[in-house]
């Protein structure tokens, strides 16, 4: 089946400083990629939703200033977490569309983001 | 827009029993139906889906759902867990392959030897 990896799975960072997340399909192009937040013991949330070329759409309440994506390919997709705080610790998760018509989409395994 | 309501958090349930997972939907149109299942500080991992067709599918690990549009239901049954079933479920809806996935809350699975 189709793969969606993430790079880093783990990463701490100070607060302050920037991170960036890669999402990448490994097997198949994407034309459109999501990025989810999941905090503790809850559901995931949409984020913004990434179409290769174009600007991404980001959900109401989502500072597109702070999370910064790049969907440059047809394979990569990424997020970067500008001036990160604390509050912004969480599990972040990516998921990618085929053009196969599957109407699945495919998850990465996710990365957990904590800030000092 | 739509949305999906799985109303319980946290299902215990002893080894080799049965178990059902509840998820209602709610949506204007024709949606799209997931469960995907995460076990602790993993992704999400497709469990199985309902696009067209059976309203009865099954994945392979012996879990199985029933597409119920007049009770817009898609709840998730196994007739016997097993200890390794123990994962947060989460019930999903989408409009299409390129629509944004709207998930449940999430019902913990609890598999007590």
């Amino acid at each position: 089946g189709a793969v969606v990896s993430q790079h880093p799975s783990r990463v701490i960072c100070k607060s302050g400083t920037s991170v960036k997340i890669e999402c990448r399909s490994l097997d198949f192009q994407a034309t459109t990629m999501f990025w989810y937040r999941q905090f503790p013991k809850k559901s995931l949330m949409l984020m913004a939703t990434s179409n290769e070329g174009s600007k991404a759409t980001y959900e109401q309440g989502v500072e597109k200033d702070k999370f910064l994506i790049n969907h440059a390919s047809l394979t990569l997709s990424t997020l970067t977490v500008t001036s990160a705080h604390p509050e912004d610790s969480s599990f972040y998760i990516c998921s990618a569309s085929s053009r196969d018509g599957s109407y699945e989409q495919y998850f990465g395994p996710g990365t957990r983001l904590t800030v000092t | 827009a739509q949305s999906v309501t799985q109303l319980d958090s946290q299902v215990p349930v002893f080894e080799e029993a049965p178990v059902e997972l509840r998820c209602n939907y709610s949506s204007s149109v024709s949606v799209y139906l997931f469960w995907y299942v995460q076990y602790p500080n993993q992704g999400l991992q497709l469990l199985l889906k309902y696009l067209s067709g059976s309203t009865l599918v099954e994945s392979i690990n012996g879990f199985e759902a029933e597409f119920n549009k007049s009770q817009t239901s898609f709840h998730l049954r196994k007739p016997s867990v097993h200890i390794s079933d123990t994962a947060e479920y989460f019930c999903a809806v989408t409009l299409g392959g390129y629509q944004k996935v709207t998930f449940g809350t999430g019902t913990k699975l609890q598999v007590i030897p």
